[in-house]
């Protein structure tokens, strides 16, 4: 198994621009996950998926869009990039037999 | 006031030390997770508890639901151990701040 993976590693967006984030588990899990983590920082949560066709939002959706048409995707789309969204963003997944989240490696994002 | 407080914010120890580093919420939980971070980014799981105490190695993790705390603690520290630990409760999926763990040799 991958795991969970997630491209790009790094990217470099200027203000206004848009990005998609993608983000894929080939462990069946149920529940996906999108964080961002700035800098000195701890991780918020961005949205969730319990499955696909259901998300919801978390503490700071504000700027950004998801969508979960399948099981194993659960992309993260920015429309209009802003500084305030340079971050690195971790994607994660949890199914219903497991107590473990597994994260993917993360992207570092920079707008400017 | 942040939900999930971690204490201490950094932490630095001896190799062989026993280390422990605590996690307080303000929230209703159903759960706590311990994650833990490697300096080059990469973030795994550890512990997801909803009650008592895990095991596993040498790390070990307690909670205590009523007093709205939890602690994970590493006995015989080592320099791999060096990280950053993450406490997550599941209330929305709300982090603390993380502690940074040094072990020197």
């Amino acid at each position: 198994n991958a795991g969970v993976t997630q491209t790009p590693k790094f990217r470099i967006l200027k203000i206004g621009q848009s990005m998609t984030l993608q983000c894929t588990q080939d462990m069946n899990h149920n529940y996906m996950y999108w964080y961002r983590q700035d800098p000195g920082m701890g991780l918020k949560l961005i949205y969730y998926s319990v499955g696909a066709g259901i998300t919801d939002k978390g503490e700071v959706p504000n700027g950004y869009n998801v969508s979960r048409s399948t099981t194993e995707d659960f992309p993260l789309r920015l429309e209009l990039a802003a500084p305030s969204q340079t971050s690195v963003y971790f994607c994660a997944s949890t199914g219903w037999s497991t107590d473990t989240q597994y994260f993917g490696p993360g992207t570092r994002l920079t707008v400017l | 006031k942040n939900e999930v407080e971690q204490s201490p914010q950094n932490l630095t120890a001896q190799e062989g030390e026993f280390i422990t580093i605590n996690c307080s919420y303000s929230v209703g939980i159903s759960a706590l997770h311990w994650l833990q971070q490697h300096p080059g980014g990469g973030i795994v799981s550890l512990f997801m508890l909803s009650s008592g105490k895990k095991k596993h190695g040498r790390l070990i993790a307690t909670i205590n639901i009523q007093e709205k705390h939890s602690s994970l603690h590493i006995t015989a520290s080592h320099p791999r151990d060096s990280a950053v630990y993450i406490c997550a409760v599941k209330y929305d999926m709300r982090f603390g701040a993380g502690t940074r763990l040094t072990v020197k040799p």
